[in-house]
């Protein structure tokens, strides 16, 4: 079993660009969260899905933000319009059920220039 | 409502002594409870959770923890440290398993003194 796949594992934006994270869950397991993680700081919750639904995206920015976990395929976490600010570790996780805790990807590390 | 609470962002122990890592909890709710750790720049591992068995909870790498709900605690402790236990702490909480949803505190990172 390969874990929970991120990638890019690094990405270098310019102000204004896209940015496009994938997460792939590990066999079996239908959860998946996306968090953010900034330098000195804990993680924030940003989305949780399931196969082609948002559960909950009460952390996710309302503007430039997105996800989408689709029947095929993995997870997206899409940025438009980057800001220095996004600049961040992006984790995703996916569980069998919450009630057993996540497998986390490695993250990917997104830069801003 | 959920939220976790971690006394100390930082700690520092010789090796070989006890470690004790703090975390307190708030919720309406008989909580799950989680601790995870955190090697530089990699994701974070689950290293035991509390499900409402027993309230001493054994995990990997020689840790536990034990709920107190009388204390609202989950601290974390081994006996004895090693070098290799340097890394960054986490403790997360989830209290509505229909959401999935779990809260994480702001992390404590252990230094291992030789």
């Amino acid at each position: 079993n390969a874990g929970v796949m991120q990638n890019p594992r690094h990405l270098v934006r310019r102000r204004g660009q896209e940015a496009r994270l994938r997460c792939s869950p590990m066999k079996g397991h239908s959860h998946v969260y996306w968090y953010r993680q900034l330098p000195e700081e804990g993680l924030k919750f940003m989305v949780y899905l399931q196969k082609e639904n948002i559960i909950d995206e009460s952390g996710m920015p309302k503007e430039r933000f997105s996800a989408e976990f689709p029947k095929e395929g993995p997870s997206i976490l899409r940025i438009q319009q980057v800001v220095r600010g996004d600049s961040a570790a992006y984790f995703c996780a996916s569980s069998p059920d919450p009630v057993y805790g996540y497998t986390f990807g490695s993250g990917t590390r997104l830069t801003v220039v | 409502a959920q939220s976790v609470t971690q006394l100390g962002s930082h700690v520092s122990v010789s090796e070989g002594a006890l470690v004790l890592l703090r975390c307190n909890y708030s919720s309406s709710v008989p909580p799950y409870l989680f601790w995870y750790v955190q090697y530089p720049n990699q994701g974070l591992q689950l290293l035991l959770k509390y499900t409402s068995a027993a309230t001493l909870v054994k995990g990997i790498n020689g840790f536990e923890a034990e709920f107190k709900k009388s204390e609202t605690s989950f601290h974390l402790t081994k006996p004895s440290a090693h070098m290799s236990d340097a890394a960054e702490y986490f403790c997360a909480v989830n209290i509505n398993t229909n959401a999935g949803k779990s809260t994480f505190g702001d992390g404590t990172t252990l230094t291992v003194k030789p």
